[in-house]
């Protein structure tokens, strides 16, 4: 079974902060997934990052970062210097084996100036 | 703008309607799939075409009926809907289903229909 947890369901910050949104999964499988998704106010799910199983280098695009750690099945999303317009649900979701995505419940961020 | 299209953005219908929901991608994806989402939860998943046939029907009632008339396209016929069935109606595609292969690439998400039933 597949599981992805958001144990943070709303964090508020002021304007350049910096904020880490916490997910953490469990599978059995080997071969897996991790995605963060951004859903802003509009609806629209995008696309933040795809992550693999082999691959735990930690990445950075401009003020994200992520940092993958399969010892504790952690895969961490950072905002640094945030900003209003990173005010949005953030969804990190599991892909493996024959199973359908499976999202975590999500984390509430609100930027405030 | 995203690469996945839907439409209507918005819906208002009755119980006693008929309509339909449509999803269009151009990237050559051959997974399409149908979420339903209510405010403050996750995605949850309805439907999933693989190869234009249906893979996966997560036992959504029958009063949601999804077509894909071709590899581009994915409706969501809607007859007969409850209250209860107001939500943000999401579509996505991806490259393939499963997640087993060396370089799966992630699913594309529309702007959703914003569904509301009277």
């Amino acid at each position: 079974a597949q599981k992805v947890t958001q144990a943070q369901t709303e964090i508020s910050v002021v304007e350049k902060e910096d904020v880490t949104l916490d997910c953490v999964y469990e599978t059995r499988d080997t071969t897996y997934y991790l995605f963060w998704y951004k859903q802003p106010p509009s609806g629209e799910l995008v696309f933040l990052i795809r992550r693999n199983s082999f691959d735990e280098q930690n990445e950075i695009s401009g003020r994200y970062s992520w940092n993958f750690q399969k010892s504790t099945s952690s895969f961490n999303f950072t905002i640094t210097a945030s900003q209003v317009v990173d005010s949005a649900v953030y969804f990190c979701a599991l892909l493996s084996g024959y199973s359908t995505l499976t999202f975590g419940k999500g984390t509430m961020l609100l930027v405030s100036p | 703008d995203t690469e996945v299209t839907q439409t209507p953005k918005h819906l208002v219908m009755g119980m006693t309607n008929k309509k339909s929901l449509k999803c269009e991608q151009h990237m050559g994806h051959r997974a399409m799939y149908w979420y339903k989402q209510k405010a403050k939860k996750p995605p949850e998943l309805m439907f999933v075409y693989s190869y234009e046939k249906l893979s996966i029907n997560e036992s959504v009632p029958s009063r949601f009926s999804p077509e894909c008339p071709n590899s581009s396209l994915l409706n969501l016929h809607l007859h007969a809907l409850q209250p209860e069935d107001s939500a943000l109606y999401l579509c996505a595609s991806s490259q393939d289903q499963f997640g087993n292969r060396d370089s799966y690439q992630p699913q594309h998400f529309g702007d959703g229909t914003r569904l509301s039933i009277l």
